[in-house]
């Protein structure tokens, strides 16, 4: 069974950072292309970024573009995303979500992790 | 490319037949997934490449269309159906969703 645990969420303030991180379990990791997807308050999904299976390719929403990293370490079965410069409209939660094989569709998602920017 | 789901919201009733469409502003072939949301869970998967079933979805679930503009159709609207609905589009980044259509009951 896939499971995708996010944690690393939190309250930051206007122009701090976070590391949010996801632990991958009951699949071959490094074999899948993984998301980032968020949502805000009472708000639809929005798509953040995504990373290969070996980590070699990786892509951004507009949004976030030259703020956020996405990465991942196969040797630990987790993905991690860095979110800089976080404004107010940074608040959301954060889900981790596995792709069905290369860039594609979502078949899994994780509980999520809310990240609260807020002076 | 802009993905614009419609409607934003709709109430129908039980057994009725409800239609949601997703219009791509450019051609996407069949590289479209829709998702379901229920109230306070994380989004599944309905339908992938357009028209596929996922494994375990009932069939009175059902998807078609190719290029730009797509369709998400529930034969006999359930009282569990209640969410909201997404497309999102997978040919290229960004993998961008529609904004959503929410399904509430008559």
């Amino acid at each position: 069974e896939v499971q995708l645990l996010e944690s690393g969420g939190g309250l930051a303030q206007p122009g701090e950072s976070l590391r949010l991180s996801c632990a991958a379990s009951g699949f071959t990791f490094g074999s899948y292309a993984m998301n980032w997807v968020r949502q805000a308050p009472g708000k639809g999904l929005e798509w953040v970024s995504v990373i290969s299976g070996p980590g070699t390719y990786t892509k951004y929403a507009a949004s976030v573009k030259g703020r956020f990293t996405i990465s991942r370490d196969n040797s630990r079965n987790t993905l991690y995303l860095d979110v800089n410069s976080l404004t107010v409209e940074d608040t959301a939660m954060y889900f981790c979500a596995k792709a069905k094989k290369s860039i594609s569709w979502i078949d899994s998602w994780g509980q999520g992790t809310l990240v609260i920017v807020s002076s | 490319i802009q993905m614009t789901q419609s409607p934003s919201s709709l109430s129908a009733s039980v057994g009725d037949r409800v239609t949601i469409t997703c219009r791509a502003s450019q051609g996407i072939s069949n590289y479209l997934a829709w998702y379901q949301q229920k109230p306070g869970k994380v989004p599944k998967v309905l339908i992938y490449d357009a028209s596929t079933l996922q494994s375990g979805v009932p069939s009175r679930f059902s998807g078609s269309g190719s290029g730009t503009d797509f369709t998400l159709t529930i034969t006999s609207l359930q009282p569990e159906d209640v969410a909201t609905y997404y497309c999102q589009k997978y040919n290229s980044d960004p993998l961008t969703f529609g904004g959503g259509t929410k399904v509430e009951i008559k």
